[in-house]
């Protein structure tokens, strides 16, 4: 079945930092791939997203580029802020396909915790 | 559009007893989804509907759960005879066209006491 795998954390790193949160998934077919983030006592919001091979999703500063060849969805962003720090989810979906096997369902990873200080 | 709603946001019971959790799609959204969130680890699926069809279920879903979703528009969760190990965040999230993205709600937390 599909699954995702991010970098095991937390993460903590100092204001104006570089940043790169690793993901790499497993689907049989040609998956949507997402980067979901989770404010501490808040839902899960949208980040970025890719369709297809070679796609890079960006927003807010992040980036992410759907590689295919190795299967990676790394997420990046040059200066992170304390306003950045929160939990990160990569996550894929199958492409809901007319033989009824797959509607869409997101499969996430297991999240990172990053924590960024002044 | 007001986003997506759920309701209660937080969910205290006994142990054994049944609770009812309430999501609200955005309106022109025909797929809903429910999801749950344990301590430390991502969402897993629950369950999803296409308008008020009930298409996929999940293996987590175990006979003590149920999820309807009515006219298509609302969708309600149950779990009845709750056990500790329902204690969880219970997400929703509703699309229009998958590769869009989903828009989550914030949540109902359930802790079984």
């Amino acid at each position: 079945g599909d699954s995702v795998t991010q970098m095991e954390g937390p993460v903590t790193l100092s204001e104006e930092a570089f940043l790169t949160i690793n993901c790499t998934y497993t689907a049989t077919g040609y998956p949507s791939l997402f980067w979901y983030v989770q404010y501490p006592g808040e839902g899960l919001q949208l980040l970025l997203k890719a369709t297809k091979a070679d796609d890079k999703g960006s927003n807010k500063g992040f980036e992410a580029t759907y590689r295919k060849e190795t299967t990676s969805f790394h997420l990046e962003k040059g200066s992170v802020q304390v306003s950045d720090s929160a939990v990160y989810f990569c996550a894929l979906s199958e492409p809901a396909n007319a033989g009824g096997t797959s509607y869409g369902k997101l499969t996430f990873g297991q999240g990172t915790i990053l924590t960024v200080h002044p | 559009d007001t986003g997506v709603s759920q309701d209660p946001r937080h969910k205290i019971t006994k142990r054994g007893q049944n609770v009812t959790f309430r999501c609200d799609p955005i309106s022109e959204h025909n797929r809903l989804y429910w999801y749950r969130q344990t301590l430390g680890q991502g969402p897993e699926f629950l369950t999803y509907f296409q308008n008020e069809a009930q298409l996929e279920k999940s293996r987590l879903l175990s006979d003590r759960f149920s999820a309807e979703r009515p006219k298509g528009s609302f969708s309600t969760l149950e779990i009845q005879r709750t056990e500790q190990g329902d204690s969880a965040m219970y997400l929703c999230a509703s699309s229009l066209q998958t590769v869009r993205g989903y828009t989550f709600g914030s949540g109902t937390r359930l802790t079984v006491v």
